[in-house]
């Protein structure tokens, strides 16, 4: 069964940086993702596609801080020099034919 | 610039029928497949229905299938959403997502600000 994991929380200092993972499940490990960013009371942003081969492609917009890398089936998420405004959820989404499935969603905390 | 704007969200009883609407703009509607994604109160995201670029394929949640029928009119550059026999457990903020281009089956890569639905008699 495809199934996403992510941690339900994280939080970084203001200025520091702070690495979200989101995990596939048992052999689904070559799987691409795309992580969504949703800030509070808004709809969901999307930020970057991550490739199996670590390579990503970012939607219009989504600034150099934002940057994504992989590690077996783990697929991380990167933001660097935090801003206020990068407290949200953030969620990791991956797809097979006839089926679109969300991790949990990491809700991040900027101190 | 892309933009998708849902309407028809409200206060509806258990039992009934209400219709959401994505108006989509900025970009060639009929060349994309569209989803709608849905989100109750604190949650996450969950998928609920998907519709291929001409209409003709069609998928749902296991959450939805039979009640919730998903459609497109490509001339009016919207997607649609009838959904009857509401339960409590579909309150949630629905959204549309387009589908990047590509694939049928790939990442979102726009959403809609979301219309919010309340089944509660």
């Amino acid at each position: 069964q495809l199934v996403l994991t992510q941690s339900p929380s994280a939080s970084a200092s203001l200025g520091a940086s702070v690495k979200l993972t989101c995990t596939l499940s048992s052999g689904h490990s070559s799987y691409a993702i795309a992580w969504h960013q949703q800030q509070p009371e808004k709809g969901p942003r999307y930020l970057m596609k991550l490739n199996s081969d670590g390579s990503h492609n970012k939607g219009d917009g989504i600034p150099d801080r934002f940057s994504g890398s992989i590690s077996g089936a783990e697929r991380y998420l990167t933001i660097s020099s935090l801003q206020s405004e990068d407290e949200a959820d953030y969620y990791c989404q991956t797809w097979g034919t006839g089926i679109q499935v969300f991790g949990g969603g990491t809700k991040l905390t900027v101190l | 610039e892309v933009q998708l704007v849902e309407s028809g969200g409200g206060l509806e009883q258990p039992g009934r029928s209400l219709r959401l609407s994505c108006a989509a703009s900025g970009f060639s509607f009929s060349s994309y497949e569209m989803n709608w994604v849905r989100q109750a109160p604190g949650k996450g995201l969950e998928w609920v229905s998907y519709i291929s670029s001409s209409g003709s394929s069609l998928y749902y949640a296991d959450s939805v299938k039979g009640r919730f029928t998903i459609s497109r009119d490509n001339a009016k550059n919207s997607l649609y959403l009838q959904m009857n026999s509401l339960r409590g457990e579909d309150t949630a903020v629905y959204y549309c997502a387009r589908t990047a281009y590509g694939s049928s089956w790939y990442y979102f890569d726009y959403w809609g600000q979301g219309t919010l639905v309340t089944v509660s008699s």
